[in-house]
């Protein structure tokens, strides 16, 4: 069974520019969820996306956005880069349908460089 | 607000048994984590312990819960080359949503010759 894939892998971007990574879930799972890890504030939640709806979201600005589709494969979108957002960008999947142990299956990150 | 604490290095000589540390705020946790990152990867879900057991062995692993004192454990035993990485403690009251899964900030292990 093929894991969760994030693409791309690697990208570097200017200020001002915007950014779209892409995640797509295991098969199976419909709950995507995104997170930013930096070195100083280690992993922060961003959203939730679950059949299409955004179930829950993080305390970051509306800078950051997502969506997800009817195949469960989920975007997330950064507007206006600034450098602060230079991060690893972490997806995850899991089933959350049924009470569980909650599990989170992770991808390998897109890392974000912003100049 | 729930939150999880854990301290962010740890150094061990290769052959030892290391012992990493989490205590967690939120007296309805349900589910314990562990989750692994590797160099230039994603985090990968080592082990777990549910609220109502105070020990769980795994090969290697053994993580221990003191629930009273919100404290949880992860000892790995001969610690090896292949253990280095960043460790993540998390906690869930066991809602079925990623949001409610808290996570510390990670201890780096490095292995010492």
């Amino acid at each position: 069974k093929a894991g969760v894939t994030q693409t791309p892998r690697y990208l570097i971007k200017t200020r001002g520019q915007q950014v779209t990574l892409s995640c797509s879930p295991i098969s199976g799972h419909r709950s995507v969820s995104w997170y930013q890890q930096t070195p100083g504030q280690g992993l922060q939640f961003l959203f939730e996306y679950f059949s299409e709806t955004q179930r829950n979201k993080g305390n970051f600005p509306g800078r950051f956005s997502g969506r997800q589709f009817s195949n469960s494969r989920s975007e997330m979108n950064v507007s206006t880069l600034e450098l602060g957002d230079s991060a690893l960008y972490l997806c995850a999947s899991s089933w959350a349908e049924t009470a569980n142990t909650g599990e989170l299956f992770f991808g390998e990150g897109s890392r974000l460089t912003v100049l | 607000g729930e939150d999880v604490e854990q301290s962010l290095f740890l150094s061990v000589r290769e052959g030892d048994s290391s012992v990493i540390n989490c205590t967690y705020t939120d007296s309805s946790s349900t589910y314990l984590y562990w989750y692994k990152q590797e160099p230039g990867a994603g985090l990968q879900l080592l082990t777990y312990i549910f609220s109502n057991m105070d020990m769980k062995q795994d090969q290697r692993l053994t993580v221990l819960l003191n629930k009273k004192d919100k404290h949880l454990s992860l000892r790995i035993a001969d610690t090896q080359t292949g253990d280095s990485a960043i460790y993540f403690c998390a906690e869930s009251a066991g809602y079925s949503s990623a949001s409610k899964i808290i996570f510390g900030s990670g201890t780096r292990l490095s292995i010492r010759p």
